[in-house]
């Protein structure tokens, strides 16, 4: 089974400071990859994902993340932080072999706090 | 505007009463699911239906039932609720079944049983 874990459940930055969230997955085929932001009282928006192509992705709110296969690794980062950056944020990842359809497994959410 | 809509947002019940979550998106999607969210566990699958008439278990399924009788609607039953089952739930919806197609989220059920 698919296994996400994400390292720190809680992370504190400065604004302007970098942000950097770490992901790593178990499969021995690479999984699709996902990173959700959880805003409070909302639900769950995507930030990017990895499919196939470049191994770095770009999303929205000047996020990105990298893909590295030999670390099963998929961690989140940001240059600066803005306040606005404070929430939650969940990796996620699909089984590209699975037949159960859109199914994603899930971190255990990393909070993240931004100070002034 | 695009959106899947839970209601409640919030429900305070007690053991053993009968409830139901409602989940409806206007996106024509064809795949949705009901996961729930605890502290430091992230979000784990309930249930999900890859269309109109079909419904499977996710890893969660215990004390839950759903249906699908229309591509819009995906309710979340619990028939006789426990305090293990409180939590905050979120249905999501995609276009395809397919494993990269992005979820679209609602906003959430917290519940909560005494």
């Amino acid at each position: 089974a698919q296994s996400v874990t994400q390292l720190g459940s809680h992370v504190s930055v400065s604004e302007g400071a970098l942000v950097l969230l770490r992901c790593n997955y178990s499969s021995s085929v690479p999984p699709y990859l996902f990173w959700y932001v959880q805003y409070p009282n909302q639900g769950l928006q995507l930030l990017l994902k990895y499919t196939s192509a470049a191994t770095l992705v770009k999303g929205i709110n000047g996020f990105e993340a990298e893909f590295k296969k030999s670390e099963t690794s998929f961690h989140l980062t940001k240059p600066s932080a803005h306040m606005s950056d404070a929430a939650e944020y969940f990796c996620a990842v699909s089984d590209r072999v699975k037949a159960a359809g859109n199914k994603l497994t899930f971190g255990g959410g990393t909070r993240v706090l931004v100070k002034p | 505007e695009a959106q899947v809509t839970q209601n409640p947002r919030y429900l305070i019940t007690v053991t053993g009463k009968k409830l139901t979550v409602t989940c409806s998106q206007n996106m024509n999607h064809e795949y949705m699911s009901w996961y729930r969210q605890d502290p430091g566990l992230g979000l784990r699958q309930i249930y999900y239906s890859m269309n109109v008439e079909v419904t499977d278990k996710g890893d969660v399924p215990e004390g839950y039932k759903v249906s699908r009788k229309e591509k819009r609607n995906f309710p979340l039953i619990l028939e006789s609720p426990s305090p293990n089952q409180t939590s905050l739930y979120f249905c999501a919806s995609s276009f395809s079944p397919v494993n990269n197609s992005p979820l679209h989220f609602g906003n959430g059920t917290r519940l909560t049983v005494t």
